[in-house]
Formats: C-alpha cells, structure tokens, sequence
C-alpha cells in the first residue's frame, strides 16, 4: 500500500529534550516537505526536499533542521524543542514529475506537546 | 508576497442543500491550485486542482471547484452535501515560480446537518 508513514503518532517532552520525528514514504517520490497545523493558522511550511541531499527552508523554518540522506526517509529534528513548538505535525511526499501540479500524499499526523 | 485566504471558519448547511467553500489568493502569475479535506485524526487528503484550461474542475467525492481569474478566487462546491462531507478544508496555491513551496489557507470547517 502506497503511504507516508510518521513516527511516532503522539509525543509529550519538555523544553530542551532533543527529539526526532520520522518521515517515511515508499512511493519513491522526489519531493517531500514538512509542515505544521496550528488552529487558525492552516499549514505552514517548514521545510522541503526536492530530492536527495537538497533541502530548502518554508514559511517557518526557526528551530527546526531536516536531512535527506535516502530519498525515502525525510526526518524533523528539533535540537531543542520550546512551547511554541507545541503542534501538529505532517510530512507529506510527491512525485517531482510535474512537481508544480502534482497532489502531495500526506503521513497520519504527530502531534507534539512541549512543557 | 503569495497568500491564500479563506474568509469562512465554519460553514453549515443541510444535507441535501449545495454547498460552497470559499478561497481566494494572492500569487504573481498563474498560480496552481488545489483543495484538501481534513478529516478527523487523519492527515490530508487530495480533492482536486486547478492547473490550466476550463474554469470548472471536477474532482473527488463530487466536488467540484470554480476558478474565476479576475476574482482570483477558487471556490469549492457541491450541489448536494452530505452528512460525511462534514471536515476540515483546506486551500492551497503553488506559484510556478517557487515549485517546493506550497502555501495553505486557514481552513474551512464545513458541518454538514441532518
């Protein structure tokens, strides 16, 4: 079954506490892209890969990091996460044929509280 | 700078009834377009797009989308809603200039009444 998996679904940590979410995708896709969903604000972009090794800052980048070692695998590192960081989080992943039309297939979600 | 607005936090309507989304936007060029639908406790899901050639766009679930230019609106309908169109919805602009960023309005949340 083609899918954008994350890990984990739900995460409580405190402020400092280094962490990691996973971002996997086995559609072979080209383009992946992080974002986060606060209420009233929609998605914004956080960051985004056109492909292995390439990545580029969205909308609100600070205190976040990403790599793309592998083209499968896009993981969000907060290397000190803060409250403000406290949201819902999606990866999703797209086919860079076409890129500029192509729909984006969305991972289930990690919802992140930090004290 | 690109921009997506949807003017509406809630809609309501009554089964049955047509139902309308709104979205505008704000992008230097042609833009691409798209609608989302958000689900409870699910990540996104792709409804249709608009990327050139007629107005009116059909796409999943019997929606369907107008993209009107001089408006710079793209609203989504359906002419007869249903109780499990009841979501979150979600409008997003590609500029073809930017090609990784894709930028998303608020959301629309649409509760569909027996």
């Amino acid at each position: 079954e083609a899918q954008v998996t994350q890990n984990p679904r739900y995460l409580i940590t405190v402020t400092g506490k280094k962490l990691t979410v996973t971002c996997s995708q086995n559609m072979n896709h080209e383009y992946m892209s992080w974002y986060r969903q606060d209420p009233g604000l929609g998605l914004r972009q956080i960051y985004y890969s056109m492909n292995v090794e390439v990545t580029d800052k969205g909308d609100v980048p600070e205190g976040y990091k990403v790599s793309r070692k592998e083209k499968r695998n896009f993981p969000l590192i907060l290397e000190s996460p803060s409250p403000n960081q406290t949201s819902l989080y999606f990866c999703a992943s797209s086919s860079s044929s076409g890129l500029l039309y192509n729909e984006q297939f969305f991972g289930p979600g990690t919802r992140l509280t930090v004290l | 700078a690109q921009s997506v607005a949807q003017p509406e936090d809630q809609v309501n309507v009554a089964e049955g009834n047509p139902l309308t989304v709104k979205c505008t936007y704000s992008v230097s060029g042609n833009p691409y377009l798209f609608w989302y639908v958000q689900y409870p406790n699910r990540g996104l899901q792709f409804l249709l797009k608009y990327i050139t050639g007629d107005n009116l766009v059909k796409g999943s679930y019997g929606f369907e989308a107008e993209f009107n230019k001089s408006q710079t609106s793209f609203h989504l309908k359906k002419p007869s809603a249903l109780v499990s169109d009841s979501a979150l919805y979600f409008c997003a602009v590609r500029d073809r200039r930017d090609t990784g960023k894709l930028i998303f309005g608020q959301g629309t949340t649409l509760q569909v009444k027996p």
